[in-house]
This record gives C-alpha cells, sequence and structure tokens, in this order.
C-alpha cells in the first residue's frame, strides 16, 4: 500500500515476555518515527531515524526498548521483558526529504502486557 | 515539563455550530505548527499546519489561527459536522529541515458533535 504499515496491529503478551513491533515506512521516506500514546495522553516520541545517520534515541524510556531500521526502510521495535506500564498504541510515522514538518502515521499496534 | 498544551480533554459541540480546539505552548523556538485527527483504532491523520510567519490558515471549513506573543493557537471548524468527532492533537516543531525529536505533540482534545 501506500501509506505507513504497522504490524502486529494488536498484541497481547504476558509481563516478561520480548516483544517486536514492526513498520514499513512509505516509499522513499527517509525519516522513520517512533511513538507511543498510552491512556489518557499525549503521542510521546522514542526513536527517530533519519537516512544513515546515527538514530536519535532521546525518547526511549528505558534499556529495554531498542529499535533498528534495516536498509533505511523497515524499522522493527523491540521491547525486552516486557512491564505492565509498557502497554500503548505504538505509532511509527515517516516523512520525505524536504518536507513541511508534515508526518504521516501509521494505524498503530497496541501492545497489552498482561 | 509539557511543552505543548491542550488543556480541555473533551469539548461538546453542537452540529452546525463552531468548534474551538486550544493549544498552548512554552518553547519558543517551535516554528512550525500542525492539527492532527485521529479516529479510535487509526493512526493520527494530517489535518491543517501554520508557520511561524503567518497568523492564520484557512482550508475549506478549517482554519488555524496563531498568535505568537501569547504562544497559542485555536483550531476552527464551522460548521461543525458529526464526522468531525474524533481525537485532535495539536502539535509543535523547530523545523530545520527534518529535527531529530520530529512534532511535540499535545495530549488530545475529545471533539464530540452533537445532533
Amino acid at each position: 500500500g501506500a501509506g505507513v504499515s504497522q504490524s502486529p496491529s494488536n498484541k497481547v503478551t504476558e509481563k516478561g515476555k520480548d516483544v517486536e513491533l514492526r513498520c514499513d515506512p512509505i516509499s522513499g521516506h527517509t525519516a522513520l518515527y517512533w511513538y507511543r500514546q498510552s491512556l489518557g495522553q499525549g503521542l510521546e516520541f522514542l526513536i527517530y531515524f533519519q537516512g544513515n545517520s546515527a538514530p536519535d534515541k532521546s525518547g526511549l524510556p528505558s534499556d529495554r526498548f531498542s529499535a533498528e531500521r534495516t536498509g533505511g526502510s523497515v524499522s522493527t521495535l523491540t521491547i525486552q521483558r516486557t512491564q505492565q506500564e509498557d502497554s500503548a498504541v505504538y505509532l511509527c510515522a515517516s516523512r520525505g526529504q524536504g518536507g513541511t514538518g508534515e508526518l504521516f502515521f501509521g494505524e498503530g499496534s497496541r501492545l497489552t502486557v498482561l | 515539563d509539557q511543552q505543548v498544551k491542550q488543556n480541555s480533554p473533551s469539548l461538546s459541540v453542537q452540529e452546525g455550530r463552531i468548534s474551538i480546539l486550544n493549544c498552548d505552548y512554552t518553547n519558543s523556538m517551535f516554528d512550525y505548527f500542525l492539527w492532527y485527527k485521529k479516529y479510535p483504532a487509526e493512526g493520527p491523520t494530517f489535518l491543517i499546519s501554520i508557520s511561524s510567519i503567518k497568523d492564520k490558515n484557512e482550508d475549506g471549513r478549517f482554519t488555524v489561527f496563531l498568535n505568537k506573543s501569547a504562544k497559542h493557537l485555536s483550531l476552527h471548524i464551522v460548521p461543525s459536522q458529526p464526522g468531525d468527532s474524533a481525537v485532535y492533537f495539536c502539535a509543535a516543531s523547530e523545523y530545520s529541515g527534518g529535527g531529530a525529536d520530529g512534532l511535540t505533540f499535545g495530549k488530545g482534545t475529545h471533539l464530540i458533535i452533537q445532533p
């Protein structure tokens, strides 16, 4: 499709398990972002990839969170040893070069940690 | 410290009337502002934006006003329609061709349009 694609759309896991969330950005978009939205909260920045530059990881809440972007395209967000407070909707967004700040979001991956 | 604040978690407006959603920011370096709309189980979608060199931008039923001295912006929807019921996020950036942290979002305002 032409939009940002995320999978899985829903994930229920047990506390302590690892999860991987995938994002396929819009083709040709060089910038990729991960945000999360917890219940009743706004969109919290997690990590940013721009081309081949080192990612900006300043928003990652703990060292249990990591992300990679392979080949400048698909990105995977990994949460190790999940905790209940990790339950949220994880949103991926991409932006083309020379854009005016507009991010294009995927539909999100809803993570529930029991 | 929240840099973008939407102080109204929800707003109820009658169909056909004007909806006004407010947003305040604290970072004077922000120079580009956007509104996103989000339906349940969907990702946010871009609605309208405004650069700090302007004080108004209009697109159909949607108008965004920016008051830089007050660090305040608002989104006006007129006339409001049932399909406008959604959560609206205010966002801001220090646009520099692709800033490291993208956009800073407010917590959102849930707009409910009543028939």
